[in-house]
């Protein structure tokens, strides 16, 4: 594809419900980051991947977000037991070389995440 | 992390340039600055990036000072898609992803 593809682009949840979000990345961009972001706020980085493996998980917020990437091209973000104050647009990026200095990473529509 | 300060909002007419500040006072000699923005319901988009010398591409200019403790993004005639939210971004080390600030929301008037 063209660009980042996030899937879906909204999706409503009861609280307490789990939900799974994807990411289909540029293909061959080695790199991989996951970002949420609430009204008026900028996106707040939650993870990245280098492959298969998460370099930096140091953003999720808790142990009820999880992501995978395992085979090193589409991503899922988990969220279990999902609560009202996740609700935000969960934004992906992804780039060719890891991330930092000299890089430019291409981000998704986001996905817009409800929870009722 | 190394921080930076933008102004919240900054107004603009059309077809006029905009001088959009960011400064970056503990900046260090191997930080990018990067800039970047994001309209309206997108997802945010790469701007230009650079090092210390000034920088030129498609979309904007991107002017350095001497010290690196400041830079400002340039659009050379705003047009009212030029509306969004600006960010501008130190990247610190290889490996560390791109955290975000809450940037400077450009209007553009017509």
């Amino acid at each position: 594809g063209a660009g980042v593809s996030q899937t879906p682009s909204n999706k409503v949840t009861e609280k307490g419900k789990y939900v799974e979000l994807r990411c289909d990345p540029i293909s061959g961009h080695t790199a991989l980051y996951w970002y949420r972001q609430s009204l008026g706020q900028g996106p707040e980085f939650l993870i990245y991947f280098q492959g298969t493996g998460a370099a930096d998980d140091s953003g999720l917020p808790n142990d009820r977000f999880f992501a995978v990437r395992p085979e090193g091209s589409v991503s899922t973000l988990k969220i279990q037991r999902t609560e009202r104050g996740d609700s935000a647009v969960y934004l992906c990026a992804s780039s060719l070389a890891p991330p930092g200095m000299n890089t430019e990473a291409f981000f998704g529509q986001g996905t817009r995440l409800t929870v009722v | 992390d190394a921080k930076t300060t933008q102004p919240n909002s900054m107004e603009s007419n059309e077809e006029e340039p905009v001088h959009l500040p960011c400064n970056h006072s503990t900046i260090s000699g191997t930080d990018y600055i990067h800039w970047y923005r994001q309209l309206p319901s997108q997802g945010p988009e790469y701007v230009i990036h650079g090092l210390t010398s000034n920088v030129n591409n498609r979309m904007a200019s991107l002017a350095i000072a001497e010290d690196r403790k400041s830079s400002t993004l340039i659009l050379h005639r705003a047009t009212l898609r030029d509306a969004a939210v600006y960010y501008c971004i130190l990247s610190r080390q290889a490996g560390t992803a791109l955290i975000f600030g809450k940037g400077t929301t450009l209007s553009v008037s017509s």
